[in-house]
């Protein structure tokens, strides 16, 4: 049974515009949420993350959003580069952190210079 | 980055052969995780080590199995490969409650 979710395997976006990528969770012992980027032939590598005492968390371009009565978290990616074409994996733990990762199972997002 | 190392990179093994992948971790960190990536599937956990000889199993454990005598190598052991298990496996490190940090990854072929 997935409990992280995404439902999108593939995005396509113009180079500047926004990027939004979606991730939803169905086990509500999940309270930390984080971001992975995937590039080919490497491993993935940590993006952002958001803790389920906060709705938003911002690192520059990149800003993760949460809503936990939807059990929805999203990515938002502003202005998109041709750089972040990759797969990003959302991921959810338990206990803030400490217990081990559950993986989605990605999204290809493509920019389009 | 050079703080997890996994060998080897690339492997090609025949059906029921037995196959060993290793991770080498410099930074000391407690929990070791093994996870493969498959299409569709996203990264899914086989084993994980919370400690010298203390393992546990994942959502994928059947034909694995992992040992973990120092703090520094995870090894991950398939008994006898099989087609399915043709994947990309990662391992992965964390110090608790800050996320992983992965390797590189090792793509092994069962043929």
């Amino acid at each position: 049974d997935q409990q992280v979710k995404q439902n999108s395997p593939s995005l396509s976006v113009q180079e500047g515009r926004i990027s939004i990528l979606n991730c939803d969770y169905t086990n509500s012992m999940f309270d930390y949420f984080l971001w992975y980027k995937k590039y080919p032939a490497e491993g993935p590598t940590f993006l952002i993350s958001i803790s389920s005492i906060k709705d938003k968390n911002e690192d520059g371009r990149f800003t993760v959003f949460l809503n936990k009565s939807a059990k929805h978290l999203s990515l938002h990616i502003v202005p998109s580069q041709p750089g972040d074409s990759a797969v990003y994996f959302c991921a959810a733990s338990g206990n803030f952190g400490n217990e081990k990762l559950t993986f989605g199972t990605g999204t290809r997002l493509t920019i389009i210079p | 980055d050079a703080g997890i190392t996994q060998s080897p990179r690339h492997k090609v093994t025949e059906t029921g052969t037995p196959v060993t992948l290793r991770c080498h971790q410099t930074e000391n960190h407690r929990y070791m995780y093994w996870y493969r990536q498959d299409p569709g599937h996203g990264l899914r956990l086989i084993h994980y080590s919370y400690g010298v000889k203390d393992t546990d199993k994942g959502e994928v454990s059947d034909g694995y199995s992992v040992s973990r005598s120092k703090t520094e190598d995870f090894l991950l052991t398939l008994e006898s490969a099989t087609s399915s298990q043709t994947s990309v496996y990662f391992c992965a490190i964390s110090a608790g409650g800050n996320g992983y940090t992965f390797g590189s990854g090792t793509r092994l072929t069962v043929v």
